[in-house]
This record gives structure tokens, sequence and C-alpha cells, in this order.
């Protein structure tokens, strides 16, 4: 159990809709990150999200956006679903040294 | 444009030998290395890292070694162990920049047969 929390585990829905995926970061991580993982494909840096702050941007898509809360959760937010949006999304916190704790991540099927 | 690269999809094993994965980079920012390991219905779990002060790290049956000039790092694990059968993801960053934005490969699927 690395301690981050993600939910939905599943979730289906239909083009065109929009969905929003929930993380915890672990106890006393300030940082939160959002990797896609679509089939054939490696982890897809999304997004970081440092106690509250946008702090880096990667390959995100503009129907896509995500916002950090006090507590410290964060929220990614999907919409105009497309086929190709189907992916395991994972959320993440670190350390300072730089490792990251992944949750289990959330399967999105769009069909 | 990929920045880390993991040439070998997968890899099979004997039980008892060794496993040698394989990731090459072309970003000479990066200077901090890792592996995660990853099995099905579950998350990314942190492995081993490696920093680009050093060439060599280890733990226990998992050695990680860095090659700076050819832009190349491996994960050697002896005995390799049938639960080790998982997908390895190799990951880079440039430690003094965003912290935590890690760059991963596409991963190298590792089946070890008893």
């Amino acid at each position: 159990d690395s301690g981050v929390t993600q939910t939905p585990k599943h979730l289906i829905t239909a083009t065109g809709q929009r969905v929003t995926l929930r993380c915890s970061p672990r106890s006393g991580d300030l940082s939160v990150y959002w990797y896609q993982q679509s089939l054939d494909q490696g982890l897809q840096f999304l997004i970081q999200y440092y106690n509250g702050e946008e702090r880096a941007k990667g390959n995100i898509l503009e129907r896509f956006s995500a916002q950090q809360f006090p507590d410290l959760h964060s929220e990614l937010n999907l919409s105009s679903l497309e086929l190709g949006d189907s992916a395991l999304y994972f959320c993440a916190s670190s350390v300072p040294t730089g490792e990251l704790f992944f949750g289990e991540g959330s399967r999105l099927t769009v069909l | 444009d990929q920045q880390v690269k993991q040439n070998s999809p997968s890899l099979s094993v004997q039980e008892g030998r060794i496993s040698i994965l394989n990731c090459d980079y072309t970003n000479s920012m990066f200077d901090y290395f890792l592996w995660y390991k990853k099995y099905p219905a579950e998350g990314p779990t942190f492995l081993i890292s490696i920093s680009s002060i050093k060439d060599k790290n280890e733990d226990g049956r998992f050695t990680v070694f860095l090659n700076k000039s050819a832009k190349h790092l491996s994960l050697h694990i002896v005995p390799s162990q049938p639960g080790d059968s998982a997908v390895y993801f190799c990951a880079a960053m440039n430690y003094g920049g965003s912290q935590g934005n890690l760059i991963f490969g596409k991963g190298t699927k590792l089946s070890v047969k008893p």
C-alpha cells in the first residue's frame, strides 16, 4: 500500500461526457502528480501540483484540467471525452528525494 | 520525441539466472534515474534509483548501473525469481528542475520462468 488513494478504480462512460478522478496523496506529501498510461505507452506526465499551486505541466490536453484543494487532495477533470482518452490514470505523491509513490490508478473506458 | 527509451518490450529469463533490463536517455540534463516495477492492476512501485554522481547502486538482488557517456543505464536482477515477473519502467529527471517530474520509458515486461 503506497498510501496514495485514487477513486474510482474503474469508470465507463460515453464519448462527449465529462468525468472527475480523485486522488488523496500520502499523509504529509504536498505534491500531487497525474500520469496517463495508454495502451503500449509508458507513463505520460500530465501535470503536477504543489501545495495547491500548479508546478509543472506535461502533455495535458486542453480538455483536461486539474486542481489541488486546501486539504491537498487533487481532482483531474476530463471533458468532451474521446475514445482515445481510454487509459489508466495514475496519481502520485513524492518525497523530497524525488521518488514517486503511485496510487493503484483509475481505469477509464470511453465507449 | 522520446527522452527515455526502453527498446526491449519484453524479456524472458529462467529462474535463478540474471535479468538485465536496459534503458537509454537523450536529455543530458537528466541527473537522477529510477526504476519502477508494476504488477497488473497495481500502481508502479519504486524499486531503486541512482544519481548521476554514481555509476552503480546496489540494493539486495537489484543493481543499477549508469553509463553517463553512453546515456545508458541498466537494471540487473540476480538471481531472478518468478515473483520478479512484472513490467519494469525506467524513469529520469532533472533533479534541480521540476522535482518529481519524472519522464518514463514505455516499460519492459519481464517474465521469469520457474
